[in-house]
């Protein structure tokens, strides 16, 4: 059964702190890691999906990096905001289909 | 911008009853998907397709059912609803391509009673 793990759970910061988390996936047969950003009361929206290992992508304060070697991606986001409150899933395509296989998500809280 | 539109927001049933939960995408994506999603569990796959009239089963299909008549509707069928069953529920859809990203739909959180 393939895992993917997210760490942490959750975390609270202040407003201008950065922060980072951590996607944990198997680093056989990988296709692609995703990542989306889900505030309360809205769907899921797609970040990032990244396919090669080395893989840095940016959008805004918000970037991403990826070792496919050893199976983890990091999500940073500098100088937090309370609009940056959410929870954060990262998702793993294997080779063997169409299906994303999401981890539980990092739920991030960021006080003013 | 892609729009996946789901029936309804919020629903309440009984237990036993047949439910249908809809989901439509106006941006003409080859596949399509029905999560729930739990406390604690995250985002887990009930079924997908990848095109018309065609399903493949994800991690937890038991109870379900899906149905997809067209291109851009793929229906989600309780068909006996149980207490179990209680969940946030979300559709998306993607072009074919593995490493598209996934649009979703606002999530319908369903009751039952």
């Amino acid at each position: 059964i393939l895992n993917v793990e997210q760490s942490p759970q959750s975390l609270h910061v202040q407003e201008g702190d950065s922060t980072n988390f951590t996607c944990s996936f198997p680093s056989s047969n990988f296709y692609a890691l995703h990542w989306y950003r889900w505030e309360t009361a809205k769907s899921p929206e797609a970040l990032f999906v990244m396919t090669l290992n080395g893989d840095e992508k940016k959008k805004g304060r918000i970037s991403a990096t990826l070792n496919t070697k050893e199976g983890y991606s990091y999500l940073y986001i500098k100088g937090s905001q309370p609009e940056d409150s959410a929870t954060y899933l990262c998702a793993f395509n294997d080779q063997a289909g169409t299906a994303l296989i999401f981890g539980k998500g990092t739920t991030l809280s960021v006080s003013s | 911008d892609v729009k996946v539109t789901q029936s309804s927001r919020y629903l309440v049933k009984r237990t036993g009853e047949k439910v249908f939960l809809e989901c439509v995408q106006d941006m003409d994506h080859e596949n399509m998907f029905w999560y729930r999603q739990d406390p604690g569990l995250g985002l887990r796959l009930i079924y997908f397709s990848y095109d018309v009239k065609m399903k493949e089963k994800g991690d937890i299909p038991e109870g379900y059912s899906v149905s997809r008549e067209k291109k851009e509707r793929f229906s989600l069928i309780l068909e006996s609803a149980s207490t179990n069953q209680t969940s946030m529920y979300l559709c998306a859809s993607s072009l074919a391509q593995l490493y598209q990203p996934q649009h979703f739909g606002d999530g319908t959180r369903l009751s039952i009673l």
